[in-house]
């Protein structure tokens, strides 16, 4: 089986743009959960995509927000960027049901802002 | 809020010995789930060990093993016959029973010694 696949791997904007990151789950995985990770903060949970709805949310701002589509594929999108947000994003998926199985992790999405 | 706390930034251990990584988290929950991911330099984390709260037995996974100390809230790792290749940060996450987040302690970076 292919692994959980992020496109694009690098990315640099401006602050003020705006950036969709995607992620490609393990085949037959129905959960998709986004983290953000920076030296500061760590790892942090944004949200999770379970069948196309967002069954969970962290605590971040409305910049962020998510989609999940029919094949599971999910897309992040961070509108209005701050220098802040310059992070490396990781998507994982699991099965989804039951809930407390492993989440297998892409490669991330290293977001530069300038 | 669930937290979870990783009090070691930064451990060594000579390769082929036995090195112990700290994890103590916080939950009001009785049912949960515990995991032990490290992220080797290229970044992609992988899951080492996974633990159920409501299973006394530790969990083991060839050389890693894990002591699960429910009442103290403690979930430590131990490393036998260290091998260079487990050179990686080492994150402790927390899942709760009631949802598919991950919550992740800061980390552990383990250096392997030859």
């Amino acid at each position: 089986k292919a692994g959980v696949t992020q496109t694009p791997r690098y990315l640099i904007k401006t602050r003020g743009q705006q950036v969709t990151l995607s992620c490609s789950p393990i085949s037959g995985h129905r959960s998709v959960s986004w983290y953000q990770q920076t030296p500061g903060q760590g790892l942090q949970f944004l949200f999770e995509y379970f069948s196309e709805t967002q069954r969970n949310k962290g605590n971040f701002p409305g910049r962020f927000s998510g989609r999940q589509f029919s094949n599971s594929r999910s897309e992040m999108n961070v509108s209005t960027l701050e220098l802040g947000d310059s992070a490396l994003y990781l998507c994982a998926s699991s099965l989804g049901q039951p809930l407390g199985n492993e989440q297998y992790f892409g490669p991330g999405t290293r977001l530069t802002v300038t | 809020a669930q937290t979870v706390t990783q009090s070691q930034p930064e451990m060594s251990v000579q390769e082929a010995e036995t090195v112990t990584l700290s994890c103590t988290y916080d939950t009001s929950e009785s049912d949960y789930y515990l995991f032990w991911y490290k992220q080797p330099p290229s970044r992609q984390m992988i899951l080492v060990i996974r633990q159920e709260a409501y299973k006394q037995q530790n969990a083991t996974e060839n050389r890693f093993s894990v002591n699960f100390q429910k009442a103290a809230k403690s979930f430590s790792l131990k490393i036998s016959d260290s091998q260079l290749g487990d050179a990686a940060m080492y994150f402790c996450a927390y899942s709760p029973n009631t949802g598919n987040q991950f919550y992740f302690g800061t980390g552990t970076s383990l250096t392997v010694i030859p």
